[in-house]
């Protein structure tokens, strides 16, 4: 059974406006949460984090939200640029007890 | 900046041939990890080694074996390769703290393997 989970298996978003993408959780023991982007051919990049006591994390363009009671956290990207298309991956862990549970991904295509 | 290397980007391998991939990070990090990543299953554990000798069954590891002989260096091998191993194969990196902020994993550019 998915711990994480992303239902949204792809994503279309114009150039300049919001991409929002989700990710719901089971496990209430996770502590801390992230979010990697991949392009193809190439590893994983850590993009941004959330500690389980915030709710809003903020990073230039990407913001992600936490919503401890619904086990849901989501990514926000404004605006949307066409080099923000890529495979993004939500991703789990509760404090010393590696390793990361993960997503099994959004595919995120800002079409110009 | 932390840093993993994986030996190879691409390898194309015939069946029944042993396998060898090499990651090595350069943040004297405790833990490594072995993924591959499939179209619509995202990335899945293989192995994962909190320490030097030590290591530990993800959720796919028939068909392969790892060591870590040293900190830095983790190696996945796959002892007679099939073709439903072709795959892109994902090294990382994490430290051990007891605080999640401080174990975020860090990965390497990935080797795509094809299996004939």
């Amino acid at each position: 059974d998915q711990q994480v989970k992303q239902n949204s298996p792809s994503l279309s978003v114009q150039e300049g406006r919001i991409s929002i993408l989700n990710c719901d959780y089971t496990n209430s023991m996770f502590d801390y949460f992230l979010w990697y982007k991949k392009y193809p051919a190439e590893g994983p990049t850590f993009l941004i984090s959330i500690s389980s006591i915030k709710d809003k994390n903020e990073d230039g363009r990407f913001t992600v939200f936490l919503n401890k009671s619904a086990k849901h956290l989501s990514l926000h990207i404004v605006p949307s640029q066409p080099g923000d298309s890529a495979v993004y991956f939500c991703a789990a862990i509760y404090s010393g007890n590696t390793p990361l549970v993960f997503g099994k991904g959004t595919r995120l295509s800002v079409i110009a | 900046d932390v840093k993993v290397t994986q030996s190879s980007r691409y390898l194309v391998k015939r069946t029944g041939e042993k396998v060898f991939l090499e990651c090595v990070q350069d943040m004297d990090h405790e833990n490594m990890f072995w993924y591959r990543q499939d179209p619509g299953l995202g990335l899945r554990l293989i192995y994962f080694s909190y320490d030097v000798k030590m290591k530990e069954k993800g959720d796919i590891p028939e068909g392969y074996s790892v060591s870590r002989e040293k900190k830095e260096r983790f190696s996945l091998i796959l002892e007679s390769a099939s073709t439903n191993q072709t795959s892109m194969y994902l090294c990382a990196s994490s430290r051990t703290s007891g605080r999640g902020e401080e174990e975020t994993q860090y990965f390497g550019p990935g080797t795509r393997l094809l299996v004939l």
